[in-house]
């Protein structure tokens, strides 16, 4: 089973500061999912990647495959941004294909 | 709209009462989960089914029982529900496991179980 160790779990900033979230994992994946669950809300998929780095609006998610591990970045950082982000590395099919962190939570603070 | 529907969104029990999650999507996904999610836990798989007919097994299965009657929809029963069961349940599809798949997720079931 893939071991997923996530930091950190809790994370306060101010509004506008560069946010970065750590993802590593133990075993090889075809590719890597980013997650957001705002509190009391439902699970919405960032990005699936795998490899290289990928970019949406003020999020860039970042893999190095070779090493295991995985950043997402959040630049100028809201208030809005405030929520739980889960990395899942993604093995392939099968019950034990998917495995998830336990998640940071991330509070911006305006 | 596209996407995971998941019923129903809350629901209280009565310790031993059973009931059903029910879960469609309209993607036509292969690939469909059930996970519960408890404080501190992160999301634990129960069940997973591959295709229509299918189901296995995930890291906490005891106590429920699914069915994938075919490609649309994958249902999670509770036979004999018990407080332990309290959670939230997340249903989830997925195309494939590989590069540009994106992984859809209902918006939750919260069930107490008094």
């Amino acid at each position: 089973k893939n071991e997923v160790e996530q930091s950190p779990q809790n994370l306060t900033a101010q509004e506008g500061e560069f946010i970065t979230i750590n993802c590593s994992y133990s075993v090889g994946i075809s590719a890597l999912h980013w997650l957001q669950q705002h509190p009391g809300g439902g699970i919405v998929s960032l990005f699936m990647l795998s490899s290289g780095k990928k970019k949406h609006g003020r999020l860039i998610a970042t893999i190095n495959i070779q090493e295991k591990h995985s950043s997402l970045h959040i630049t100028a950082s809201h208030p809005r941004d405030s929520a739980v982000y889960i990395c899942a590395p993604d093995s392939g099919g099968g019950a034990d294909g998917l495995t998830f962190g336990k998640g940071t939570h991330l509070i911006i603070q305006p | 709209n596209a996407g995971v529907t998941q019923t129903p969104k809350f629901q209280v029990l009565k310790t031993g009462q059973s009931m059903t999650l029910q879960c469609a999507q309209d993607m036509n996904h292969n690939s469909m989960y059930w996970y519960r999610q408890d404080p501190g836990m992160g999301l634990r798989l129960i069940y997973y089914s591959a295709s229509e007919g299918t189901t296995d097994k995930g890291e906490v299965p005891n106590g429920y029982n699914v069915s994938r009657l075919n490609k649309r929809e994958f249902s999670l029963r509770l036979e004999s529900a018990a407080p332990s069961q309290t959670s939230v349940y997340f249903c989830a599809s997925i195309l494939g496991h590989f590069s540009g798949n994106t992984i859809y997720f209902g918006e939750g079931s919260w069930l107490t179980v008094v």
